[in-house]
């Protein structure tokens, strides 16, 4: 009954691959969030969809690409990985009433080597 | 343009003493107002959020504050810490109108026995 799920929860992997992290919200919110959180534990937004279309997309390397099939789902697929990825990826959503809060997954940890 | 300051990155506080972080806000338009809390290795999860109305809200775990349009503050605070509320915690602000939420840099509050 988790209301925003991302997996896998760790991601190890060597420079130059190719991953996927995804995620699902099962609360109905419209509008779903990728945030990258640095070792500092800066929160920084990379992009937003509204139901399927996107509509915040922040000055991110081009190699990370999101992918929303229905607004449940909210994918993010890194190509060519680099150790400045190195993170945790949040997933979050949302009510459309902007006077909501996030819901956030518990973060999907990535280690590029 | 929206942004949020906290005031110091650490705060220590002893078991049972007043707790107070603080966060100070940037915003063209009244703005929605937010803390989280991030426990080790988890996602972030909201304590409170100050949308319209009483400038005083109240949140989860005993956490409250108050939005000072004059300081264009959102202070959080708690009458007594206890153990538990040991984490990072994170203030955020929303500008009407708009999907993207600007997180503060954290405030890591730690609580000796």
């Amino acid at each position: 009954d988790t209301a925003v799920s991302q997996t896998p929860k760790y991601l190890v992997t060597q420079m130059g691959n190719d991953k996927s992290i995804k995620c699902e919200q099962n609360l109905g919110h419209d509008t779903m969030y990728w945030y990258k959180q640095d070792s500092k534990k800066f929160l920084k937004i990379m992009f937003s969809y509204n139901n399927k279309e996107l509509i915040i997309n922040e000055t991110v390397p081009n190699r990370f690409s999101p992918k929303s099939p229905d607004k449940a789902h909210l994918n993010l697929h890194i190509n060519s990985l680099e150790l400045g990825d190195s993170a945790v990826y949040f997933c979050a959503s949302s009510h459309p009433e902007a006077g909501q809060g996030y819901t956030f997954g518990s973060g999907t940890r990535l280690t590029v080597v | 343009a929206q942004s949020v300051t906290q005031l110091g990155s650490h705060v220590s506080v002893s078991e049972g003493a007043l707790v107070l972080l603080r966060c100070n806000y940037s915003s063209s338009v009244p703005p929605y107002l937010f803390w989280y809390v991030q426990y080790p290795n988890q996602g972030l999860q909201l304590l409170l959020k100050y949308t319209t109305g009483a400038t005083l809200v109240k949140g989860i775990n005993g956490f409250e504050a108050e939005f000072k349009k004059s300081e264009t503050s959102f202070h959080l605070t708690k009458p007594s810490a206890h153990m538990s509320d040991a984490a990072e915690y994170f203030c955020a602000v929303r500008v009407r109108g708009y999907q993207k939420v600007t997180f503060g840099t954290g405030t890591k509050l730690q609580v000796i026995p």
